[in-house]
C-alpha cells in the first residue's frame, strides 16, 4: 500500500481560525479522499479530492468551509476554515485506486478548537 | 436505520477467548466489505476484506450473508494485542469507492 503522510499531526487552534492540512503519498493515487472522525464518532467522508478539477463534497460539507486543494496526483490539502469548537476532530486522508476494492489512511491530523 | 450498524459493545474478554462481532448493512446492493480495525488515537488500518466463501486469517475469521445483508469477525485465541475498536465497512458504490463506515465495536482484552 501507499504511504501517506499528513501534517501537521496535531494542533490546537483559536476560534475563528483556519488550518490548513496537508497529505502526501509516495506514489500516484487516482482517488484521495477527506474524512472526519468527532469524538466517539465513526467515520464520515468530507470530500473526494480531484485532481485538477473541484472537490466533490458530500451532504453536510460545503466548500468554503473545507475548501480542498489536489494540485497532482501525490498532493492533496483540506482547509478547515473559521473554525469552531464543533471542529475538533480527527482529520484522515486516505487514497484508494478506481480499480483497488480497499482504501488506506494517513496517521491523521488532531485538531482541538478552544 | 443507518446504513451500517454494529455491536454497541464494549466487549471485555479474557485473554484466550474467542470472540464475535456481528454487523448489519441496508444496501443489498453493496459491493465489497471490509473489517478495519483502529486502535486508541491512531488512524483505521484495514484488517481484512470479507468475502461470500468466508476467509480466514490466522486466528481472524470473517463471514458475508449477502442474503442476510449480514457480515461478522470471530477472533479465535485473543491477544492482549487485539484490543482496539473493530470497524465494519462497507463499499456501496458499483464503480469506484463510496465507502460507508460503521460505529465500530470496542474490544478489551483482560489479562
Amino acid at each position: 500500500s501507499a504511504v501517506i503522510s499528513q501534517k501537521p499531526s496535531r494542533d490546537i487552534c483559536q476560534r475563528g481560525t483556519s488550518l490548513t492540512i496537508q497529505c502526501q503519498v509516495d506514489s500516484q493515487v487516482t482517488m484521495m479522499f477527506w474524512y472526519r472522525q468527532q469524538p466517539g464518532q465513526s467515520l464520515t467522508l468530507i470530500a473526494t479530492a480531484n485532481q485538477g478539477s473541484e472537490a466533490t463534497y458530500e451532504s453536510g460539507f460545503v466548500i468554503d468551509k473545507f475548501p480542498i486543494s489536489r494540485p497532482n496526483l501525490t498532493f492533496s490539502t483540506l482547509t478547515v476554515s473559521n473554525m469552531s469548537p464543533e471542529d475538533s476532530s480527527i482529520y484522515l486522508c486516505s487514497v484508494g485506486d478506481r480499480n483497488s476494492v480497499t482504501i488506506y489512511f494517513g496517521e491523521g491530523s488532531w485538531l482541538t478548537v478552544v | 436505520r443507518k446504513e451500517v450498524e454494529q455491536d454497541p459493545g464494549p466487549f471485555n474478554v479474557p485473554e484466550g477467548a474467542t470472540v464475535a462481532f456481528n454487523c448489519t448493512y441496508s444496501n443489498s446492493a453493496s459491493q465489497s466489505f471490509f473489517w478495519y480495525r483502529q486502535d486508541c488515537r491512531k488512524e483505521p488500518k484495514l484488517l481484512m476484506s470479507v468475502y461470500s466463501s468466508g476467509n480466514e486469517d490466522g486466528r481472524f475469521t470473517a463471514q458475508l450473508n449477502r442474503a442476510s445483508q449480514y457480515i461478522s469477525l470471530l477472533i479465535r485465541d485473543s491477544k492482549l494485542s487485539d484490543s482496539a475498536t473493530y470497524l465494519c465497512v462497507v463499499n456501496d458504490a458499483n464503480y469506484g469507492q463510496n465507502f460507508v463506515f460503521g460505529p465500530g465495536t470496542r474490544l478489551s482484552v483482560l489479562p
